[in-house]
């Protein structure tokens, strides 16, 4: 089984509008954190927001924000007021459990993202 | 800001030859990773080192191996260059804490002719 879903390969939205861009997760490690990048067609990867499983609130950094909902196993990404300059690859990642060392995540497919004027 | 550079942008090779591709990063990160990306695969984790001389398989080792003689620096090697290893090489650096994100460099475009 999948550990990261990403079921929307390409998304469309218009500039200013808010967009949802949707992750389930698969772990029955109760500790795990759900981080989320961007990779512009330049193909740097930039980190964009974490949430940890204990965390009580939504994570939110700028027009970021992230959607948690624990029972339903899914991490949300959810882009407001879009811009021109957020059209790109997005990718939900999970760490599960703290070994201690490494940290590795896992990564979705991703989805591509297109704001349109 | 954290800096993770890889050596090369664009790399070709031959079938047999033996590549080196390079990190560094310039942030006492104690955690490095290497991953391959194809489209529609997203990224797939080759090895990473949570300390020097450490490593650990990830879940696509299979012809490759690494080097970590320095905290700084972290090595992907493919030992006799095949054409399925035409990819995208990404290399990504992190502090040890489970809620630190990694940062990667800017990829390495590697072609096996």
């Amino acid at each position: 089984a999948q550990k990261i879903t990403q079921t929307q390969p390409g998304m469309f939205v218009q500039e200013k509008e808010a967009v949802t861009l949707d992750c389930t997760y698969d772990t029955s490690d109760p500790s795990y954190g759900l981080f989320w990048y961007k990779q512009p067609s330049s193909g740097e990867m930039i980190f964009l927001i974490y949430q940890g499983s204990y965390d009580q609130q939504n994570a939110t950094e700028g027009r970021y924000s992230l959607n948690f909902q624990k029972a339903r196993k899914s991490a949300n990404l959810v882009i407001s007021a879009s811009q021109l300059g957020d059209s790109a690859m997005y990718f939900c990642a999970m760490r599960e459990g703290y070994t201690g060392g490494g940290n590795k995540l896992t990564f979705g497919t991703g989805t591509q993202l297109k704001v349109e004027l | 800001d954290v800096k993770v550079t890889q050596s090369s942008r664009y790399l070709v090779k031959r079938t047999g030859e033996k590549v080196f591709l390079e990190c560094v990063q310039d942030m006492d990160h104690e955690n490095m990773f290497w991953y391959r990306q194809d489209p529609g695969l997203g990224l797939r984790l080759i090895y990473f080192s949570y300390d020097v001389k450490m490593k650990e398989k990830g879940d696509i080792p299979e012809g490759y191996s690494v080097s970590r003689e320095k905290k700084e620096r972290f090595s992907l090697i493919l030992e006799s260059a095949s054409t399925n290893q035409t990819s995208m090489y990404l290399c990504a650096s992190s502090l040890k804490q489970y809620n630190q994100p990694q940062h990667f460099g800017d990829g390495t475009r590697l072609s096996i002719l």
